[in-house]
């Protein structure tokens, strides 16, 4: 049961975007749309940013945004904040399991 | 409001077990799958188990297959883990996070819990 690869680090400065990769398998990532992202600030548990590779949960800021093509989903955050600053998580279903991506840190500079 | 509280983390020895428990308030308990999730320390999340609604269905990680069991009791709305054979591996933060509600989807985690630490060491 591998992880899921997404880069250890992205960086952007107030206002611009960033997208932050996760990348499966078709047994994952590519063979279900139930991709979500997760927000974890140190110390905090994770918070559910979107669901189902593009919805967004009642509360989330519409800068944050998700795609999927072919075994590759992405989170885009658009006007970053130097709140946005935290660690993102992917994760996928795979049939009767679920698999994490190894995290993501968003450093706002 | 809805909220989930982790308890019965603790420092124990390899080879031993442990349980851990998660109460559930402010929703229907009984009609949400629900899920252990780990994190080590400084590590990256790792989905452990998760239980169907109904406690009829039960699905592990490899990792903790045969070792740990998850179960619940949706009348006092609290799921366990009971977790044997410990492993200097099994170290970390255990959450217990709620299944996505129809808006954003069942395979998703909406709600989590704020974690109980559990130490394997000798």
């Amino acid at each position: 049961q591998s992880a899921l690869t997404q880069p250890r680090s992205v960086s952007g400065s107030p206002g611009q975007s960033v997208t932050i990769s996760c990348t499966g398998t078709s047994s994952d990532v590519g063979g279900y749309n139930h991709v979500s992202w997760y927000q974890q600030h140190p110390g905090k548990a994770p918070k559910l940013m979107i669901s189902d590779v593009s919805k967004r949960p009642s509360g989330v800021p519409d800068r944050f945004s998700g795609s999927k093509s072919g075994n590759t989903a992405s989170l885009t955050i658009s006007g970053l904040q130097a709140e946005d600053e935290a660690d993102y998580y992917c994760c996928s279903y795979a049939g009767s399991r679920w698999v994490f991506g190894g995290g993501t840190k968003l450093t706002v500079l | 409001q809805v909220q989930l509280v982790e308890s019965g983390g603790g420092v124990v020895q390899p080879g031993t077990s442990l349980r851990l428990s998660c109460a559930a308030s402010g929703f229907t308990f009984s009609s949400y799958g629900m899920h252990w999730v780990r994190q080590a320390p400084g590590k990256g999340l790792e989905w452990v188990a998760a239980v169907s609604n109904d406690g009829n269905n039960k699905y592990y990680a490899d990792s903790v297959k045969g070792r740990f069991t998850i179960s619940r009791d949706n009348s006092r709305k609290t799921m366990d883990l009971q977790m044997n054979s410990l492993r200097a591996e099994d170290t970390a933060i255990y959450y217990c996070a709620k299944e996505g509600t129809g808006a954003t989807g069942w395979a998703a985690f909406d709600i989590w819990g704020q974690g109980t630490m559990v130490t394997v060491s000798s």
